[in-house]
């Protein structure tokens, strides 16, 4: 079956600094969608990328979906305290949407 | 507001016995979804439904049951075959197809002793 697996799983960042999580699917992926959980809260929806290549931005954030619609990457550039959390990457080949998700990468951030 | 109710947020059990948890959503969406999350190990999808009166088993169904009466909401039993049932829940929706996103829940914490 589809699996959606996310590297690294655990990151650990100063303040200041860029990172960079990936997500990797064993089948080709409809769309990707990336979440985002505070420690103690519950997932919230970030963005949807849908077309081969596409490159979306929020702010310090920039997603990106790759040629063949296998993999995709979040990067953060400039990390706050306010980045902390655990981002997951969630895809789907269904033609409804059920997400398969990714096992997420916590990211913890020092001052 | 819309979003989507669960209750309770902690929730302690004894073992062996059987325990609903609540899931009531008024954003009109078609779609529901039950999760487990364990730490370390992501979301796992327990049970889904896409209509009323009908729902489909998802990664981990055994030990777990719902029900889908109504649009707004799907109620999740944890029963006494569930043999690690403590966990974080968390119960989302979606339209169909889900292009917007999930919406989650801010989940029931069960603990069994």
């Amino acid at each position: 079956g589809q699996q959606v697996m996310q590297i690294p799983q655990y990151q650990h960042v100063q303040e200041g600094e860029d990172f960079t999580t990936y997500c990797n699917s064993s089948t080709t992926l409809s769309n990707i969608q990336w979440y985002k959980q505070r420690p103690g809260g519950h997932p919230v929806f970030l963005i949807q990328l849908v077309k081969s290549g596409e490159v979306k931005k929020q702010k310090r954030l920039t997603f990106q979906f790759g040629e063949a619609k296998k993999n995709s990457s979040l990067h953060i550039t400039a990390t706050q305290t306010t980045d902390v959390g655990t981002y997951f990457c969630a895809g789907t080949t269904d033609s409804w949407g059920k997400l398969q998700f990714g096992a997420g990468t916590q990211v913890v951030v020092t001052p | 507001d819309g979003g989507i109710t669960q209750s309770p947020k902690y929730l302690f059990r004894k073992e062996g016995q059987n325990v609903t948890l609540s899931c009531e959503q008024n954003l009109n969406h078609d779609a529901m979804y039950w999760y487990r999350q364990d730490p370390g190990q992501g979301l796992r999808l327990i049970y889904y439904s896409q209509i009323v009166n009908d729902f489909q088993k998802g990664d981990i169904a055994e030990g777990y049951s719902v029900s889908r009466e109504k649009k707004e909401s799907f109620p999740l039993t944890v029963t006494s075959a569930q043999k690690n049932p403590t966990a974080f829940y968390l119960c989302a929706t979606s339209s169909v197809p889900s292009n917007y996103g999930y919406t989650f829940g801010s989940g029931t914490r069960l603990t069994v002793v």
